[in-house]
């Protein structure tokens, strides 16, 4: 089926270890987006890309690493995780930047022990 | 910088009441207002946006919301709400301006119906 996906849905992993969250998209869409949901926070964008192999940070990017060599694919990593980056993680595509609708994968929530 | 309040963290209400849940932001250039509707154990999902024209934006399942300048406000109502309108509600704020279509979001409203 066509959408936004994002694996795995649930993870739990240790201080200390490198995490990568996958997210795959079939529209073809230019931009995707990784956001963390955090209570009182509401979602917070971690890192952004406008095209494959341009990316930028957002407001929360400390602590992880982003790449896009395929426009479908964005994987979002961890390289070595701490009790902090403990969230619900989403991706998130549109087709163009400011004015477009930016489409949802359902999560990965993360937990760091 | 541009940001978004959500006045009201936890809006409780009973089924066929009007509700409002309230949004100010704040920005220096002309701003894209959105709201996204976040249903339990799922992903946002684009509710209504206001980009330009009538101030006055509608949903397809019965919510409006109004974009209002001189207060920077971008409230949205119901005039009669239903159970199945459970679910966190986001306000958020975008703009020509931003690079790659960055998208700033308030810290969320629960909207509790209650039969």
């Amino acid at each position: 089926d066509a959408g936004i996906t994002q694996s795995p849905r649930y993870k739990i992993t240790e201080t200390g270890r490198q995490v990568t969250l996958m997210c795959h998209q079939t529209w073809s869409h230019s931009y995707m987006f990784w956001y963390r949901q955090d209570l009182g926070h509401g979602l917070r964008l971690i890192y952004y890309s406008a095209a494959a192999d341009i990316t930028d940070k957002g407001e929360v990017s400390d602590g992880y690493v982003v790449s896009r060599s395929k426009t479908e694919n964005f994987p979002l990593t961890l390289e070595s995780a701490t009790r902090s980056q403990t969230s619900v993680y989403f991706c998130a595509s549109s087709r163009l930047d400011s004015t477009d609708t930016q489409y949802f994968g359902p999560g990965t929530r993360l937990t760091v022990l | 910088a541009q940001s978004v309040t959500q006045l009201d963290s936890q809006v409780p209400v009973f089924e066929e009441a009007p509700v409002e849940l309230r949004c100010n932001y704040s920005s220096s250039v002309s701003v894209y207002l959105f709201w996204y509707v976040q249903y339990p154990n799922q992903g946002l999902q684009l509710l209504l946006k206001y980009l330009s024209g009538s101030t006055l934006v509608e949903s397809i399942n019965g919510f409006e919301a109004e974009f209002n300048k001189s207060q920077t406000s971008f409230h949205l109502r119901k005039p009669s709400v239903h159970i199945s309108d459970t679910a966190e509600y986001f306000c958020a704020v975008s703009s020509f301006y931003n690079q790659g279509g960055k998208l700033i979001f308030g810290q969320g409203t629960e909207l509790s119906v209650k039969p």
